[in-house]
Protein backbone atom coordinates (compact mmCIF):
# COMPACT_ATOMS: atom_id res chain seq x y z
CA UNK A 1 0.00 0.00 0.00
CA UNK A 2 1.09 3.39 -0.97
CA UNK A 3 1.79 6.10 2.03
CA UNK A 4 0.16 8.79 0.67
CA UNK A 5 -2.58 7.63 -2.22
CA UNK A 6 -3.97 9.89 -4.96
CA UNK A 7 -6.70 8.93 -8.25
CA UNK A 8 -4.18 10.53 -11.36
CA UNK A 9 -7.31 11.58 -12.77
CA UNK A 10 -6.98 13.41 -15.60
CA UNK A 11 -10.34 15.03 -13.96
CA UNK A 12 -11.80 17.77 -16.50
CA UNK A 13 -14.40 20.08 -14.56
CA UNK A 14 -16.24 23.11 -16.01
CA UNK A 15 -14.93 26.50 -15.72
CA UNK A 16 -16.77 27.96 -12.52
CA UNK A 17 -17.53 24.63 -10.78
CA UNK A 18 -16.15 23.20 -7.85
CA UNK A 19 -13.21 20.55 -8.32
CA UNK A 20 -12.78 18.51 -5.50
CA UNK A 21 -9.18 16.33 -4.98
CA UNK A 22 -8.89 13.76 -2.92
CA UNK A 23 -6.25 11.90 -0.71
CA UNK A 24 -5.61 9.18 1.62
CA UNK A 25 -2.86 8.11 3.47
CA UNK A 26 -1.38 4.67 5.31
CA UNK A 27 0.12 6.57 9.10
CA UNK A 28 -1.99 7.11 11.67
CA UNK A 29 0.16 8.89 13.48
CA UNK A 30 0.46 11.86 10.56
CA UNK A 31 0.42 15.31 11.76
CA UNK A 32 0.70 17.57 8.93
CA UNK A 33 -1.04 17.45 5.65
CA UNK A 34 -0.07 19.70 2.55
CA UNK A 35 -1.15 20.68 -0.86
CA UNK A 36 1.22 21.47 -3.58
CA UNK A 37 0.13 23.19 -7.05
CA UNK A 38 2.77 21.74 -10.05
CA UNK A 39 2.15 23.47 -13.49
CA UNK A 40 3.67 21.31 -16.54
CA UNK A 41 7.58 22.01 -16.16
CA UNK A 42 7.75 23.73 -13.32
CA UNK A 43 8.13 22.95 -9.05
CA UNK A 44 5.80 22.05 -7.11
CA UNK A 45 4.48 25.33 -4.97
CA UNK A 46 2.70 25.33 -1.56
CA UNK A 47 -0.98 26.10 -1.34
CA UNK A 48 -2.58 24.99 1.46
CA UNK A 49 -1.51 23.15 4.60
CA UNK A 50 -3.98 21.74 7.11
CA UNK A 51 -3.07 20.28 10.48
CA UNK A 52 -6.43 19.87 12.34
CA UNK A 53 -9.80 18.11 11.92
CA UNK A 54 -12.34 20.12 9.91
CA UNK A 55 -12.13 23.13 7.24
CA UNK A 56 -9.58 25.48 6.41
CA UNK A 57 -10.53 27.59 3.76
CA UNK A 58 -7.74 30.09 1.53
CA UNK A 59 -9.88 32.24 -0.89
CA UNK A 60 -11.25 30.07 -3.41
CA UNK A 61 -9.07 26.83 -1.70
CA UNK A 62 -10.57 24.93 0.67
CA UNK A 63 -8.20 21.93 2.53
CA UNK A 64 -10.62 19.22 4.30
CA UNK A 65 -9.09 16.82 6.26
CA UNK A 66 -10.25 13.77 8.26
CA UNK A 67 -7.66 11.97 10.88
CA UNK A 68 -10.54 9.05 11.47
CA UNK A 69 -11.04 8.43 7.72
CA UNK A 70 -7.17 9.39 7.32
CA UNK A 71 -8.15 11.10 4.28
CA UNK A 72 -7.47 14.76 3.10
CA UNK A 73 -9.39 16.54 0.09
CA UNK A 74 -8.88 19.78 -1.48
CA UNK A 75 -11.56 21.94 -3.11
CA UNK A 76 -11.32 24.76 -5.46
CA UNK A 77 -14.34 26.80 -6.12
CA UNK A 78 -15.16 28.78 -9.20
CA UNK A 79 -12.22 27.13 -11.11
CA UNK A 80 -10.30 28.90 -13.82
CA UNK A 81 -8.31 27.47 -16.42
CA UNK A 82 -5.34 28.84 -14.78
CA UNK A 83 -6.08 25.85 -12.09
CA UNK A 84 -5.15 23.21 -14.66
CA UNK A 85 -2.37 21.78 -12.79
CA UNK A 86 -1.41 18.51 -11.15
CA UNK A 87 -2.04 18.94 -7.10
CA UNK A 88 0.27 16.93 -5.14
CA UNK A 89 -0.98 15.81 -1.52
CA UNK A 90 1.41 15.34 0.88
CA UNK A 91 1.86 14.10 4.29
CA UNK A 92 4.37 14.45 7.52
CA UNK A 93 4.69 13.31 10.34
CA UNK A 94 4.26 9.74 12.39
CA UNK A 95 7.12 6.94 11.31
CA UNK A 96 8.42 9.36 8.59
CA UNK A 97 8.76 11.84 11.78
CA UNK A 98 10.20 15.40 9.27
CA UNK A 99 9.80 14.45 5.98
CA UNK A 100 7.42 14.89 3.88
CA UNK A 101 5.47 12.12 1.52
CA UNK A 102 4.23 13.05 -1.73
CA UNK A 103 1.42 11.35 -3.40
CA UNK A 104 2.00 11.16 -6.95
CA UNK A 105 -0.52 13.51 -7.94
CA UNK A 106 -3.87 14.61 -9.32
CA UNK A 107 -3.90 15.69 -13.20
CA UNK A 108 -6.56 18.39 -13.67
CA UNK A 109 -8.32 19.88 -16.24
CA UNK A 110 -10.45 23.23 -16.38
CA UNK A 111 -12.71 23.28 -19.36
CA UNK A 112 -13.99 26.63 -20.73
CA UNK B 1 13.42 37.24 0.62
CA UNK B 2 15.33 35.19 -1.86
CA UNK B 3 13.89 31.69 -2.56
CA UNK B 4 15.47 28.39 -3.17
CA UNK B 5 18.24 28.49 -5.57
CA UNK B 6 19.64 25.51 -7.15
CA UNK B 7 22.85 25.05 -9.50
CA UNK B 8 22.93 24.12 -12.57
CA UNK B 9 19.33 23.89 -13.82
CA UNK B 10 20.06 21.17 -17.12
CA UNK B 11 23.06 18.71 -17.11
CA UNK B 12 23.84 15.74 -19.36
CA UNK B 13 26.23 13.05 -18.21
CA UNK B 14 27.39 10.15 -19.73
CA UNK B 15 26.70 6.95 -18.08
CA UNK B 16 29.73 5.89 -15.23
CA UNK B 17 30.06 9.13 -14.30
CA UNK B 18 29.39 11.47 -11.22
CA UNK B 19 27.64 14.48 -10.90
CA UNK B 20 26.98 17.08 -7.90
CA UNK B 21 23.38 19.11 -7.47
CA UNK B 22 23.56 21.92 -5.25
CA UNK B 23 21.16 24.09 -3.27
CA UNK B 24 20.93 27.86 -1.39
CA UNK B 25 17.69 27.54 0.77
CA UNK B 26 15.64 30.51 2.06
CA UNK B 27 17.68 32.24 4.61
CA UNK B 28 17.13 31.36 7.62
CA UNK B 29 15.52 27.73 6.62
CA UNK B 30 17.43 24.57 8.06
CA UNK B 31 15.93 22.47 7.03
CA UNK B 32 17.08 21.22 3.45
CA UNK B 33 15.33 17.91 1.43
CA UNK B 34 16.22 16.56 -1.78
CA UNK B 35 13.92 14.29 -3.87
CA UNK B 36 13.89 12.94 -6.99
CA UNK B 37 11.19 13.33 -9.96
CA UNK B 38 10.16 10.85 -12.93
CA UNK B 39 6.79 10.96 -14.65
CA UNK B 40 6.89 7.16 -13.22
CA UNK B 41 7.66 7.04 -9.92
CA UNK B 42 6.40 10.98 -8.77
CA UNK B 43 8.20 13.02 -6.23
CA UNK B 44 10.39 10.14 -3.91
CA UNK B 45 12.51 11.53 -1.05
CA UNK B 46 16.13 11.04 -1.31
CA UNK B 47 17.23 12.71 2.45
CA UNK B 48 16.40 15.40 4.70
CA UNK B 49 19.14 17.44 6.06
CA UNK B 50 19.00 19.58 9.37
CA UNK B 51 21.58 21.36 11.06
CA UNK B 52 24.43 19.66 9.06
CA UNK B 53 23.39 16.34 10.02
CA UNK B 54 21.03 13.90 7.68
CA UNK B 55 17.70 13.60 9.17
CA UNK B 56 16.09 11.09 7.47
CA UNK B 57 16.95 9.34 4.40
CA UNK B 58 14.79 7.71 1.60
CA UNK B 59 14.97 4.53 0.06
CA UNK B 60 17.59 4.90 -2.18
CA UNK B 61 21.10 2.99 -3.31
CA UNK B 62 23.95 4.18 -1.66
CA UNK B 63 25.09 6.11 -4.47
CA UNK B 64 23.06 8.67 -4.05
CA UNK B 65 24.38 11.04 -0.89
CA UNK B 66 24.10 14.52 -0.02
CA UNK B 67 25.85 16.75 2.52
CA UNK B 68 24.75 19.89 4.48
CA UNK B 69 27.45 22.91 5.00
CA UNK B 70 27.55 24.97 8.33
CA UNK B 71 25.51 27.73 5.94
CA UNK B 72 22.76 25.47 5.44
CA UNK B 73 23.81 25.34 1.72
CA UNK B 74 23.14 21.67 0.55
CA UNK B 75 25.01 19.06 -2.00
CA UNK B 76 23.76 16.29 -3.28
CA UNK B 77 26.17 13.70 -5.40
CA UNK B 78 25.35 10.89 -7.38
CA UNK B 79 28.07 8.83 -8.30
CA UNK B 80 28.43 6.08 -11.36
CA UNK B 81 25.44 7.05 -12.96
CA UNK B 82 22.76 4.82 -14.50
CA UNK B 83 20.24 5.68 -17.71
CA UNK B 84 17.46 5.54 -14.67
CA UNK B 85 18.99 8.28 -13.04
CA UNK B 86 17.26 10.69 -15.33
CA UNK B 87 15.15 12.79 -13.96
CA UNK B 88 14.05 16.29 -12.50
CA UNK B 89 15.85 16.65 -8.96
CA UNK B 90 14.34 18.78 -6.53
CA UNK B 91 15.80 21.02 -3.70
CA UNK B 92 13.26 22.00 -0.82
CA UNK B 93 13.81 24.02 2.43
CA UNK B 94 11.40 24.33 4.87
CA UNK B 95 11.03 26.11 8.49
CA UNK B 96 9.84 23.88 11.00
CA UNK B 97 5.98 23.23 11.12
CA UNK B 98 5.31 24.60 7.97
CA UNK B 99 5.74 22.77 3.93
CA UNK B 100 8.59 23.06 1.96
CA UNK B 101 9.36 25.81 -0.62
CA UNK B 102 10.79 24.18 -3.70
CA UNK B 103 13.55 25.41 -6.04
CA UNK B 104 13.28 25.12 -9.94
CA UNK B 105 15.19 22.04 -9.79
CA UNK B 106 18.01 20.74 -11.73
CA UNK B 107 17.13 18.49 -14.72
CA UNK B 108 19.70 15.73 -14.97
CA UNK B 109 20.23 13.13 -18.36
CA UNK B 110 22.07 10.62 -18.49
CA UNK B 111 23.06 9.21 -22.09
Amino acid sequence: QKEVEQNSGPLSVPEGAIASLNCTYSDRGSQSFFWYRQYSGKSPELIMFIYSNGDKEDGRFTAQLNKASQYVSLLIRDSQPSDSATYLCAVKGGSSASKIIFGSGTRLSIRP
Amino acid sequence: KAGVTQTPRYLIKTRGQQVTLSCSPISGHRSVSWYQQTPGQGLQFLFEYFSETQRNKGNFPGRFSGRQFSNSRSEMNVSTLELGDSALYLCASGGEGYGYTFGSGTRLTVV
